[in-house]
């Protein structure tokens, strides 16, 4: 059974609109993070969290926020939507940020179609 | 800056031949650590294996070994007895362990496809 679950697999959305994608993780990892995989890019790192807290953003734009409501949670909105957020996002986990035998576990990922 | 950088955007074997998938980095860290992921046609990513940079016997498990060349700044997959449900996208990635912030840095990877 999959212990990271990203809800849902597959996601259109149309140019403007938000969407929010699901993370789950049933692992008892304190830090949580997405990672965005677009066409012909290799994964890209955009947030880190620890205890629901905001440890690192690599995203530029303030349309992506994550929100984490419990510990294993670890939501990605999306705001005004536009075609070039296509992408693949991943969740990961691991059982402690920072720490130097961090190794991170991948959820298997949210594709968004934006048109 | 890191940079990971994966030359082989495809390979091959039959069942049971090894494989060999290589990944040069840079980095003006002293301390890291390699990754290796898979990527199954579901898409979900699978952690395979690790290499610490001040390690330096290379890492093992199961059928998965890595060669480190810290010197060169390279280092190889290598799968033995190579199977089909072993296809798949595999994935280089670099992580600074100073800034442990979870940051890895991915390369490109390369689409093996062990046929029967």
């Amino acid at each position: 059974d999959p212990k990271i679950i990203q809800k849902p697999k597959y996601l259109v959305a149309v140019t403007g609109s938000e969407k929010i994608l699901i993370c789950e993780q049933y692992l008892g990892h304190n830090a949580m993070y997405w990672y965005r995989q677009s066409a012909k890019k290799p994964l890209e790192f955009m947030f880190s969290y620890s205890y629901q807290k905001l440890m690192d953003n690599q995203t530029a734009s303030s349309r992506f926020q994550p929100q984490s409501s419990k510990k294993n949670h670890l939501d990605l909105q999306i705001t005004a939507l536009k075609p070039d957020d296509s992408a693949t996002y991943f969740c990961a986990s691991s059982q402690v940020w920072g720490h130097s035998q961090n190794t991170l576990y991948f959820g298997a990922g949210t594709r968004l179609s934006v048109l | 800056a890191q940079r990971v950088t994966q030359v082989q955007p495809t390979g091959s074997s039959q069942w049971g031949e090894e494989v060999t998938l290589d990944c040069s980095y840079e980095t003006s860290e002293y301390f890291y650590r390699i990754f290796w992921y898979r990527q199954l046609f579901s898409g979900e990513m699978v952690f395979l294996i690790y290499q610490p940079s001040f390690d330096t016997q290379n890492q093992r498990s199961g059928r998965y070994s890595v060669v480190f060349q810290k010197s060169f700044k390279s280092i190889s997959l290598v799968i033995s007895a190579s199977q089909p449900e072993d296809s798949g996208t595999y994935f280089c990635a670099l992580s600074e362990l100073i800034t442990n912030t979870g940051k890895l840095t991915f390369g490109d990877g390369t689409v093996l496809t062990v046929k029967p």
